[in-house]
């Protein structure tokens, strides 16, 4: 079944202790990305990557970093959380990078304490 | 800078009525439009595209239009069911990689 998988669905964590969601899509898209889900802020791109070893930030990157060393993966690290980084996470992928639909995972709800 | 708009956070409808919902862009027109359903706590997921140069795209009972001189996209579900009720999503596209989002508007079909 094509998918976006991501891991854990939810994390509680506490200030400063590094992190990593795992993103990985079993469709051989070039393109991936994070977004980050608040309320009333909407959905907000964190980083994306056109392909791989080719990243770059979105419109909120601060405080988060992303690898892109195989075409599936796309990790989201969070070094030192903080608690404004709590928040419902999403990878999504598509074939290409503009003009394509998005397939999103189903989330990652992390809470930094 | 590129915005996109939905201006109901919430709209409520019955059963059977066709639910309207707006998305408004500013600056330049994008090269296309895209609309997805969320559910609570879920991933967005891809309903319909429609590239600038169309004016209206159907899929079943769903309908989205373009208007580049409104800048403005409407997205219709005609003999909504409770089955709708979810948020709604409007996301444009152009120059550049990002796909940018309106903040969704709350579909509730009641029956």
């Amino acid at each position: 079944e094509a998918q976006v998988t991501q891991n854990p669905r939810y994390l509680i964590t506490v200030t400063g202790k590094k992190l990593t969601v795992t993103c990985s899509q079993n469709m051989n898209h070039e393109y991936m990305s994070w977004y980050r889900q608040d309320p009333g802020l909407g959905l907000r791109q964190i980083y994306y990557s056109m392909n791989v070893e080719v990243t770059d930030k979105g419109d909120v990157p601060e405080g988060y970093k992303v690898s892109r060393k195989e075409k599936r993966n796309f990790p989201l690290i969070l070094e030192s959380p903080s608690p404004n980084q709590t928040s419902l996470y999403f990878c999504a992928s598509s074939p290409r990078t503009v003009g394509e639909k998005l397939f999103f995972g189903s989330g990652t709800q992390l809470s930094v304490l | 800078s590129q915005k996109i708009e939905q201006n109901s956070e919430a709209l409520n409808i019955q059963e059977g009525k066709t639910a309207t919902l707006t998305c408004n862009y500013t600056n330049y027109s994008p090269a296309y439009l895209q609309w997805y359903r969320q559910d609570p706590g879920r991933g967005p997921v891809f309903l319909l595209l429609i590239r600038e140069n169309e004016k209206e795209k159907r899929k079943e009972r769903l309908k989205v239009t373009f208007d580049t001189t409104l800048k403005q996209s409407l997205f219709h579900i005609t003999a909504s069911q409770p089955a709708d009720s979810a948020t709604y999503l409007c996301a444009r596209g152009g120059a550049g990689t990002a796909l940018i989002f309106g903040k969704g508007t709350t579909l509730s079909v009641s029956s």
